[in-house]
């Protein structure tokens, strides 16, 4: 069946420091692929997202493109901040499909 | 919008009792996902509904557990028995059927933290 695999964490950075938190995934067909983020207390935010092959998707700084030879989605950060700390989780559904597939997640802390 | 709403945020409660959590999706959402986050399990899709009707239970843990939609704009999970093992936090989402195509983004409520003594 269709999975996800994240980099495990925990992450800890520097201010300012690059980030690369690394997904790859296994799947039937053409999915749809997420990055979403969830901040202590709160539900899950979608982050960016990607549709198809060659896609970049970013928001906030965070950019992810959507790799079909390496099967991979990695979320990478130029410069992460205090408040970017959070859990990191990477998702796909299959196209037709209604269930998002989540990996593990990744807990991020940036210290200043 | 108000986002999905869910009720209560935090719920403590005895082992054997039965617990209800609530969920308002997102008006005009007509689907709705209910998930469990554990540390050890992670997040775990339970069951969701299209347009009220059930889709897919297959990840309900048991048969303690169920959930209803009566409605566009409401659903309820029940545990009960409530087990310690029950405790996390309990998500539901909702999303947009566009033309009976499916979605590309799910929307989260806040969650509720079920702690089961």
């Amino acid at each position: 069946g269709d999975s996800v695999t994240q980099m495990e964490g925990p992450v800890t950075l520097s201010e300012e420091a690059f980030l690369t938190i690394n997904c790859t995934y296994t799947a039937t067909g053409y999915p749809s692929l997420f990055w979403y983020v969830q901040y202590p207390g709160e539900g899950l935010q979608l982050l960016l997202k990607a549709t198809k092959a060659d896609d970049k998707g970013s928001n906030k700084g965070f950019e992810a493109t959507y790799r079909k030879e390496t099967t991979s989605f990695h979320l990478e950060k130029g410069s992460v901040q205090v408040s970017d700390s959070a859990v990191y989780f990477c998702a796909l559904k299959d196209q037709g499909a209604q269930k998002l597939v989540f990996g593990q997640g990744t807990r991020l802390t940036i210290n200043p | 919008d108000a986002g999905v709403i869910q009720s209560p945020r935090h719920e403590v409660t005895e082992m054997g009792q039965e617990v209800t959590l609530r969920c308002k999706p997102i008006s005009g959402h007509n689907s709705l996902f209910w998930y469990r986050q554990t540390m050890m399990r992670g997040l775990e899709l339970l069951i969701y509904f299209n347009n009220n009707v059930p889709i897919d239970d297959s990840g309900m843990p048991e048969d303690r557990f169920s959930a209803k939609m009566p409605n566009a704009s409401f659903s309820t999970l029940k545990i009960q028995p409530s087990e310690p093992r029950d405790s996390a936090v309990y998500f539901c989402a909702s999303a947009p059927l566009a033309g009976g195509l499916p979605y590309v983004e799910q929307y989260f409520g806040p969650g509720t933290r079920l702690t089961v003594t």
